[in-house]
């Protein structure tokens, strides 16, 4: 089945530790996207990519860095200088052409130690 | 600012109630206005709206987009239980998405 895979579902951080969750995605899109969700509030862009090895920070990339060298793959690292990174985070791709709608990952929640 | 605003926040109804979500847009380059629905952490896609005052049904659940007002309604008849979840709107422009907070439902047997 095709489908974007999150992993893992739980993680946590400790101080001063950098962490890195997954996102993989079969449905060969182009475009992928992480969000941030916290409670009460909508979901905020951190970075999207729209083609391999190019990448642009959205509206909260302070304290994070993401990579992508693989169509199918778009991991985000959660750095020791993200002082609040305890959220939910949300990976997202979507199809070619931009009417094209978002498919979701079932989600990564970070916390801290 | 483009920002998308839902309302109410939160919604507690009875099982077999009608109810209706709100959402206004202010989206520059607007293409497109998206319904998820967020039962246990992932987000799965209800309704995508791109022309005006043409209703989208499935089932119980329906949806239209007013883009003159720029304003969209989700209706959701005889909810169920299974209903409940956090309704999420979303405003498109192409590469960007822009989502509101979201209006909880919650359905009582």
């Amino acid at each position: 089945d095709g489908g974007i895979t999150q992993s893992p579902k739980y993680l946590f951080r400790k101080e001063g530790q950098n962490v890195t969750l997954s996102c993989e995605q079969n449905l060969n899109h182009d475009a992928m996207y992480w969000y941030r969700q916290d409670p009460g509030q909508g979901l905020r862009l951190i970075y999207y990519s729209q083609i391999v090895n190019d990448f642009q920070k959205g509206d909260i990339a302070e304290g994070y860095s993401v990579s992508r060298e693989k169509k199918e793959s778009f991991p985000l690292t959660v750095t020791s200088a993200q002082k609040n990174p305890t959220a939910f985070y949300l990976c997202a791709s979507r199809g070619r052409g931009p009417g094209e709608k978002l498919f979701f990952g079932s989600g990564t929640q970070l916390s801290v130690l | 600012e483009d920002k998308v605003v839902q309302s109410p926040l939160s919604l507690v109804v009875h099982e077999g109630d009608t109810v209706t979500l709100n959402c206004s847009y202010e989206v520059t380059n607007f293409r497109s206005l998206l319904w998820y629905k967020q039962e246990k952490k992932a987000p799965t896609f209800l309704f995508m709206l791109t022309s005006s005052g043409i209703e989208k049904k499935s089932g119980r659940l329906s949806s239209i987009l007013d883009k003159k007002e720029l304003f969209s309604i989700l209706n959701i008849t005889a909810t169920q239980t299974g209903d409940s979840a956090i309704y999420l709107c979303v405003g498109n422009t192409g590469n960007q998405f822009y989502f509101g907070t979201g209006t909880s439902l919650t359905v009582i047997p």
